[in-house]
């Protein structure tokens, strides 16, 4: 257990509706991700942080915000949901020193 | 973006058999991972392999970096039912933020 909680677990919402989705930790780690998983795709970076207030885009970060205010938490946004962010959404930290990724267990997000 | 093309994308075996997967890149990666994923849970580490060539082994899991660095392997022993679950390969770059890519996952289904 790399003490990830992601909040929350399961959503469902509207088109057009903002939705904040919340990974905490525990461990001080520095590096934090925010990862989407589709069949077929595996798992696809949205954007990353490797510090306070310092984040990076990923691969799929289009329609996608993302703040962390202070070390334990990484807030992924999304400003105006579309029925294509229906998802299964993974947070994942990595301590600075490792090239290891841990990922927390998932909120999955459905948009109607 | 890069692409791994994991195969096969499932495998439906008997208890007791042996088993293999792949991973293929058209790109060179520093280091290959490789995560199973249990229903309903975040992708969990099972074998990191650093150097090509390395060949790497957890209990009945064993996992190879290529030669050319753009391919890795992992084998399971004598499966058993447990070890049902999606297995992802996944490759890094030591670039900012080690981003890892993903391959689409092997599904496998182990019939007692």
């Amino acid at each position: 257990d790399a003490g990830i909680t992601q909040s929350p677990r399961h959503k469902v919402t509207e088109t057009g509706t903002p939705v904040t989705l919340r990974c905490h930790q525990t461990e001080n780690h520095r590096y934090m991700y925010w990862y989407r998983q589709d069949p077929g795709h595996g798992l696809r970076l949205i954007h990353y942080s490797y510090g306070v207030k310092d984040t990076d885009k990923g691969e799929v970060s289009d329609g996608y915000s993302v703040s962390r205010s202070k070390t334990e938490d990484f807030l992924l946004t999304l400003e105006s949901a579309t029925s294509s962010q229906t998802s299964v959404y993974f947070c994942a930290i990595r301590d600075a020193g490792s090239d290891r990724q841990h990922f927390g267990d998932g909120t999955r997000l459905s948009i109607l | 973006g890069q692409q791994l093309n994991q195969s096969p994308q499932s495998m439906f075996i008997q208890e007791g058999e042996d088993v293999s997967m792949n991973c293929t890149s058209s790109s060179i990666f520093n280091t290959w991972l490789w995560y199973k994923q249990d229903p309903g849970e975040g992708p969990v580490l099972l074998i990191a392999l650093y150097k090509a060539g390395e060949l790497t082994s957890n209990g009945r899991l064993t996992a190879q970096f290529g030669i050319t660095r753009k391919d890795s392997f992992l084998n399971i022993s004598a499966s058993i039912p447990s070890d049902v679950g999606i297995y992802f390969c996944a490759g890094q770059l030591n670039n900012a933020g080690n981003m890892l890519t993903f391959g689409g996952g092997t599904r496998l289904m182990v019939k007692p």
